[in-house]
């Protein structure tokens, strides 16, 4: 079946540091998602991508989707503490079903 | 609004056990969708629904059934509980599939099989 590759799977960064991770697949996808999840909560919807090449911010968040719709990155600037939790992605396929990565964890050392 | 409501938080069933797992949702959504999460697996849709009395099938089904009587409730149910069945479940819903990106995720179960 249809597979998002996800990296990295996880993330050690000082408080202030930049972030980027990145989601990779063999399939087109018509949207990408970006979700966090807080420890022992669901996922929370960040950004959501509807087009090739698109750059989304939401505060210190950018997300973009691949030119060739295989790929999405996510960015975050000058983290925080609170920037602590994992980070999916998600690929939408016809039939608006959700793919998705297998989770990127980010620690952030104050 | 509440959201989306699972309960319970965290069980631990013995192999061969059966439970329903809870969900509601207050926001008259159409959709609602059963997923689990395995440590460095993401999220694997289990069961979707996209109206009373209309279920089908995801990605890993087996030893998972699902009933939806009403559009607030979706329950999942393990009948013959194993050990591969330990993980983290998640209720979410959506208005609607084509922006189902818009899901909203309840607080999951924590579920061991021992």
């Amino acid at each position: 079946g249809q597979q998002l590759n996800q990296s990295p799977q996880s993330m050690f960064i000082q408080e202030g540091e930049d972030v980027s991770m990145n989601c990779t697949s063999s399939s087109i996808f018509n949207t990408w998602l970006w979700y966090k999840q807080d420890p022992g909560e669901g996922p929370v919807l960040l950004i959501a991508l509807y087009k090739a090449g698109e750059l989304t911010s939401n505060g210190r968040l950018t997300a973009q989707f691949g030119i060739t719709r295989k790929d999405s990155f996510l960015n975050i600037s000058a983290s925080i503490p609170s920037d602590v939790g994992i980070y999916f992605c998600a690929g939408q396929i016809e039939g608006g079903k959700l793919i998705f990565g297998q989770g990127t964890e980010l620690s952030v050392k104050p | 609004n509440a959201g989306v409501t699972q309960t319970p938080k965290f069980r631990i069933l013995k192999i061969g056990q059966s439970m329903t797992l809870q969900c509601t949702q207050d926001m008259n959504h159409n959709y609602m969708y059963w997923y689990r999460q395995d440590p460095g697996m993401g999220l694997k849709l289990i069961y979707y629904s996209v109206g009373a009395g209309i279920t089908d099938k995801g990605e890993v089904p087996n030893g998972y059934n699902v009933s939806r009587s009403t559009t607030e409730d979706f329950p999942l149910r393990l009948e013959l509980a194993a050990p591969s069945q330990t993980s983290v479940y998640f209720c979410a819903s959506s208005s609607r599939r084509t922006t189902n990106e818009k899901l909203f995720f309840g607080s999951g179960t924590q579920l061991s099989v021992l």
